[in-house]
C-alpha cells in the first residue's frame, strides 16, 4: 500500500531551536518525495523535494530509503517558519502520470 | 501569470444537490489533477485529467466526474452530495512529462 505518515499534528518550538518534522512513507517502488509547505490564507505550495537535494528556506530533508522516512530539518526555527507542513509521495511518474499522497499534515508553531 | 485558478472561492449546498467548481490552470500547463482536502487531513487525490480524458483516478465513487476542455480548463462535478463531501477542493495544474505542480488556493464547499 501506498501511505505517508506525519505521526505529529503539531510541532510547537522556540524561536532559534531546532526543527524536526517527521515523514515515514510506505511504497513499495522506488519513491519521489516532497514537502509541501501551506502558509496562513496562502495556497498549498513546493518547499523541497528530494532529488534536487537542496535547501530552501534553511530546510533540508534526506530520504533515508532503510527507515522510508523523508524528515524535514532546520537548525534555527523563525517565526516566519509557522504554518502547515505536508509531506508527499509521488506515485507512479512513469508514463506521465502524476499522482501525489500526502499526509496529514504537521502544524508547525514557532514561538517568539 | 495568474497560476491556477479556481472559481468558486466558497459554495454552500444542500444534501443532495449536485455542484460543479471550476479550474483554470497556469499558463502552459496541460494537465489537471482535483484533491479533496477535509479538515485536519491531507489533500487527497480525486482524479488528473489530460488530452480531455481522465487519466487516473483515486478512490472516489462515481458520483464525482470531471471534465477538461480544449484549453486545458477543467471542471469537478459532484453529484447526490452528501454532508462528508464538504471540504476543500484543490485544484493543481503540471506540464505532461515534468514533476512540478502547481496549486490553486482552492474551493470550499459546504454540505448542510
Amino acid at each position: 500500500a501506498q501511505r505517508v505518515t506525519q505521526p505529529e499534528k503539531l510541532l510547537s518550538v522556540f524561536k532559534g531551536a531546532p526543527v524536526e518534522l517527521k515523514c515515514n512513507y510506505s511504497y513499495s517502488g522506488s519513491p519521489e518525495l516532497f514537502w509541501y509547505v501551506q502558509y496562513s490564507r496562502q495556497r498549498l505550495q513546493l518547499l523541497l523535494r528530494h532529488i534536487s537535494r537542496e535547501s530552501i528556506k534553511g530546510f533540508t530533508a534526506d530520504l533515508n530509503k532503510g527507515e522510508t522516512s523523508f524528515h524535514l530539518k532546520k537548525p534555527f526555527a523563525q517565526e516566519e517558519d509557522s504554518a502547515m507542513y505536508y509531506c508527499a509521495l509521488r506515485a507512479g511518474f512513469s508514463g506521465g502520470y502524476n499522482k501525489l499522497i500526502f499526509g496529514a499534515g504537521t502544524r508547525l508553531a514557532v514561538h517568539p | 501569470d495568474a497560476g491556477v485558478t479556481q472559481s468558486p472561492t466558497h459554495l454552500i449546498k444542500t444534501r443532495g444537490q449536485q455542484v460543479t467548481l471550476r479550474c483554470s490552470p497556469k499558463s502552459g500547463h496541460d494537465t489537471v489533477s482535483w484533491y479533496q482536502q477535509a479538515l485536519g487531513q491531507g489533500p487527497q487525490f480525486i482524479f488528473q485529467y489530460y488530452e480531455e480524458e481522465e487519466r487516473q483516478r483515486g478512490n472516489f465513487p462515481d458520483r464525482f466526474s470531471g471534465h477538461q476542455f480544449p484549453n486545458y480548463s477543467s471542471e469537478l462535478n459532484v453529484n447526490a452530495l452528501l454532508l462528508g463531501d464538504s471540504a476543500l477542493y484543490l485544484c493543481a495544474s503540471s506540464q505532461s512529462g515534468t514533476r512540478g505542480y502547481t496549486f490553486g488556493s482552492g474551493t470550499r464547499l459546504t454540505v448542510v
